[in-house]
């Protein structure tokens, strides 16, 4: 098993450009997520899905859309990317029920640079 | 709103050297979870504490629940420059509840 997937690994953009992070798990997780990583502000989440087909807002989801077309797949979008995009971004699964779903496993992170 | 902060921030010491970490809060929570983060990497889960007072060990790690259940530390004994990386607390309830502390960022010297 792969576990959770993400790419790309590394992507500048220049500001205004958008892009697709791509994420995925083969756990037949319910639960996905994306965060945020920035120095001293620990993980921040952007949105999350419950399952396929559903998406909701996290703690800081403005600039970002999510799809959830498949149970396996969590795509994070940025329409147009701004400086304050910079960070690493992680991708996490885990089961639904608790307690389950305490445990998040998380994918390798892509480092995202905008300029 | 439910915060968790970690302290110390950074910490830089020699291998064999014993080290605490802290994971506090003002708000109860049902389990804290604490993970690991080595550079270029996910966070991967070391364990999960649930109740109060409760004490878990994994090799040299030992990991502690406070008694109200609004803190948590993690003990390491005889750092190896292996432990090196960044140690992260979590809570809240599991999901997309979970709110993660800042974390600790720990260099083991050979």
């Amino acid at each position: 098993n792969a576990g959770v997937t993400q790419t790309p690994k590394f992507r500048v953009l220049k500001t205004g450009q958008s892009m697709t992070l791509l994420c995925a798990q083969d756990m037949n997780h319910e639960y996905m997520y994306w965060y945020r990583q920035d120095p001293g502000m620990g993980l921040r989440l952007i949105h999350y899905s419950v399952g396929e087909g559903t998406t909701a807002k996290g703690e800081v989801p403005d600039g970002y859309n999510v799809s959830r077309l498949k149970k396996q797949n969590f795509l994070l979008g940025l329409e147009s990317a701004a400086p304050s995009q910079t960070s690493v971004y992680f991708c996490a699964s885990s089961y639904g029920s608790r307690p389950s779903r305490e445990t998040q496993y998380f994918g390798p992170g892509t480092r995202l640079l905008v300029l | 709103t439910q915060l968790l902060e970690q302290s110390p921030q950074f910490l830089s010491i020699q291998e064999g050297e014993n080290l605490t970490v802290y994971c506090n809060s003002s708000s109860v929570f049902s389990s804290l979870q604490w993970y690991r983060q080595e550079p270029g990497e996910g966070p991967v889960l070391l364990v999960t504490v649930v109740t109060g007072g409760e004490v878990k060990k994994l090799k040299r790690l030992t990991f502690q629940f406070g008694d109200a259940r609004k803190d948590s530390s993690l003990h390491i004994t005889a750092a190896q420059p292996g432990d090196t990386g960044l140690y992260l607390c979590a809570g809240g309830g599991g999901g997309f509840k979970t709110i993660f502390g800042a974390g600790t960022r720990l260099f083991v010297k050979a």
